[in-house]
């Protein structure tokens, strides 16, 4: 059974950092996996996606430069490091499982997600 | 970039047949994925690459793609479908991307 589990989430203030984390049950290393975001009363906002092997990363331009996202295959876990926060990256946080390894992107899909962690960015 | 537009809001009555559409420039070359969020839940993929459904996902929802709007067909609408609905492509230019929909709150009457 595929589960994601995130933590890390809370309250931090503008211009500060944090890392959040996704725990996997799953042969984490086959798969690319991914940061999507809900602010409050929004919509779904792709973050950031790497490949199986931490090789290929891309970012949503809102968090380019800010955010970075890694992988750690020995302990099934990915990585969100959140610098420089703003008010307008307060939301729930997801991971989700990418269909393919990220070898080659193209046509992919969400096919697990997490049940989110919240940040909320406030002075 | 890549915009993808939705409804706000669809609402349908039980045992009727709910669509949601999603419009995005010649969406139909794209390979078009929805999913299913209820409030304080994961979301769900219940449709991908257009129209194949997950194991578990029920025959009711079905999904199509052509031109320039993508469809999400819910038949025999129950209860238990009333969430919010996003459609999500793949887009790449210079760099990769992936995109939603806005967003769609199907309301069960």
């Amino acid at each position: 059974q595929v589960q994601l589990v995130e933590s890390g989430g809370g309250v931090v203030q503008p211009g500060r950092s944090l890392r959040l984390s996704c725990a996997a049950s799953f042969t984490f290393s086959g798969y690319a996996m991914h940061w999507v975001r809900q602010a409050p009363g929004k919509g779904l906002e792709w973050v950031a996606v790497i490949s199986y092997d931490g090789s290929n990363l891309y970012y949503a331009d809102s968090v380019k430069g800010r955010f970075t996202i890694s992988r750690d295959n020995s302990k099934n876990t990915l990585y969100l490091q959140m610098n420089g926060l703003r008010t307008e990256d307060t939301a729930v946080y997801y991971c989700a499982r990418d269909s393919n390894s990220g070898y080659d992107f193209g046509g992919d899909y969400f096919d697990y997600w997490g049940q989110g962690t919240l940040v909320t960015v406030s002075s | 970039s890549y915009a993808l537009t939705q409804p706000p809001s669809v609402s349908v009555a039980p045992g009727k047949t709910a669509r949601i559409t999603c419009g995005g420039n010649n969406i139909g070359t794209k390979s078009v994925h929805w999913y299913q969020h209820k409030p304080g839940q994961a979301p769900v993929l219940v449709i991908y690459y257009d129209s194949d459904r997950p194991s578990g996902i029920p025959e009711r929802f079905s999904g199509s793609n052509s031109g320039n709007t993508a469809t999400l067909t819910i038949n025999r609408v129950e209860a238990g479908d009333e969430a919010d609905y996003y459609c999500q492509v793949w887009h790449s230019n210079t760099d990769h991307h992936w995109v939603f929909g806005g967003g769609t709150k199907l309301t069960v009457l």
